[in-house]
């Protein structure tokens, strides 16, 4: 069965700091990997996708992949007060549509 | 926009009792999902579905039911509620292995 684990459970960066989130998975086939943001009292929301070994760039966020390592990151650059939030992982493998989801990262961003 | 509603989005249930948590969905997605919340657990995934009138365990089926009467809705049961089955409790829905759209919630407290 799958296993996703995050790291670290709670991070504290300053505004215009770098946050950086990581998430190990279990299965090898996996092949569809998803970061979710979920604010206060709302239901998650994607944040971004990446299907491929390598960095993937959307504005101050980076997804990083390396499937060998069985590892998945997630950088956000500039962070901001509002980028506040609990962060999850989410691992696919081809042709299972159950997603696994890793126990999320709180991040807090301080002014 | 995609959009997932769930009703009610709070409840109050006493040990024992019936739960009916819905969900409806407009996004013509043929994948959806139950999922819980707890802190310090993440998602975990309770039951699923990909075509209507078929519902498939999750992880954590135990003590749940789910129906998928139509393309649109699909419920979660508690049948026999239990303190232990205090969570938040949120609905998805998505297409394969795309993203997954999430419902903001029902915040269920059994006393």
């Amino acid at each position: 069965q799958q296993k996703v684990q995050q790291s670290p459970e709670s991070l504290i960066v300053p505004e215009g700091g770098m946050a950086s989130l990581n998430c190990t998975f279990s299965d090898r086939n996996s092949q569809y990997f998803w970061w979710y943001r979920q604010h206060s009292g709302e239901g998650p929301k994607a944040l971004m996708s990446i299907f491929s070994n390598g960095d993937k760039k959307e504005g101050r966020f980076t997804a990083h992949l390396n499937k060998a390592s069985l590892h998945v990151s997630l950088h956000i650059k500039d962070s901001q007060p509002s980028d506040s939030a609990l962060y999850f992982c989410a691992v696919l493998s081809g042709g299972n549509y159950k997603p696994t989801f890793g126990k999320g990262t709180s991040l807090v961003v301080h002014p | 926009e995609a959009a997932v509603t769930q009703s009610p989005r709070s409840k109050v249930a006493v040990t024992g009792g019936k739960v009916t948590l819905s969900c409806h969905q407009t996004n013509n997605h043929d994948y959806m999902y139950w999922y819980r919340q707890d802190t310090g657990h993440g998602l975990r995934l309770i039951h699923y579905s990909y075509v209507a009138d078929s519902t498939e365990k999750g992880d954590i089926p135990d003590g749940y039911k789910a129906s998928r009467p139509s393309q649109e809705n699909f419920s979660l049961i508690l049948e026999l509620a239990s303190l232990s089955q205090t969570a938040v409790y949120f609905c998805a829905s998505s297409e394969s292995s795309y993203e997954q759209y999430f419902g903001p919630g029902t915040r269920l407290t059994v006393l």
